[in-house]
């Protein structure tokens, strides 16, 4: 079974600064996704950025991006000048690519972020 | 396109009751995933249905089922509601046209209370 874990309860920032928040995983799988979503107070959980096991580059979307380590097993995401709006617990999930596992998601324990302005 | 949908958003029941809670996913997706969250426990997947079939299983007692109708629409139920089942619950909603490599997308969830 595959594990996700984020070693990190809690994490701030100031403002406009540069955060990076940590995630690893364990799998025996070769092909999988992995993403990270964001949950804010409303609870409605938000895709930030996904990526696909079999490509190497790394994936960035806008502030968001992803530093994809496979031999590491490591998934951490940078978020660059911080906004007062990504407060939020980000999660760090997995999904296996094999059709049999289906959408299901592994999610990490959740990293709580606090931008201080 | 509206996104996915869940109602109702907030629920109170007692120790013993049940509770039916559903899910609308986004127009065109077929995949329908629930999770529940807890603070204790984190996000666990419940189980997932693809035209109108259970595709996936999580570690969940029997007492939580579910469904999904021809629309796609998906109903969960609990039985004999404890008071451990007081929790979020999140559906998530996916195309699954290219062998599943589309990203989920989640509803607002329903927080449950059970006194």
């Amino acid at each position: 079974a595959q594990t996700v874990t984020q070693s990190q309860p809690e994490m701030s920032v100031q403002e406009a600064e540069t955060v990076t928040l940590s995630c690893t995983y364990d799998t025996s799988e070769s092909d999988y996704y992995l993403f990270w979503y964001k949950q804010p107070p409303s609870r409605q959980m938000i895709l930030v950025i996904r990526q696909e096991a079999y490509k190497q580059q790394n994936a960035t979307e806008n502030r968001f991006s992803v530093n994809f380590q496979k031999a590491a097993k490591s998934f951490s995401l940078k978020i660059s000048d911080s906004q007062l709006g990504d407060a939020a617990m980000y999660f760090c999930a997995y999904r296996s690519a094999k059709e049999t596992s289906g959408s299901r998601l592994t999610f990490g324990e959740g990293t709580q972020l606090t931008v201080n302005p | 396109k509206a996104g996915v949908t869940q109602t109702p958003r907030y629920l109170i029941k007692t120790r013993g009751q049940q509770v039916t809670l559903s899910c609308s996913p986004i127009s065109g997706h077929r995949s329908v995933s629930w999770y529940q969250q807890t603070p204790g426990q984190g996000l666990q997947f419940l189980f997932e249905y693809f035209s109108e079939t259970q595709r996936n299983k999580g570690n969940f007692p029997g007492r939580f089922s579910g469904r999904q109708f021809s629309n796609s629409r998906s109903e969960m139920n609990v039985s004999t509601l404890e008071l451990g089942d007081s929790a979020l619950y999140l559906c998530a909603s996916s195309f699954w046209g290219q062998g599943g490599r589309e990203t989920q997308y989640f509803g607002p969830g329903t927080r449950l209370l059970v006194l």
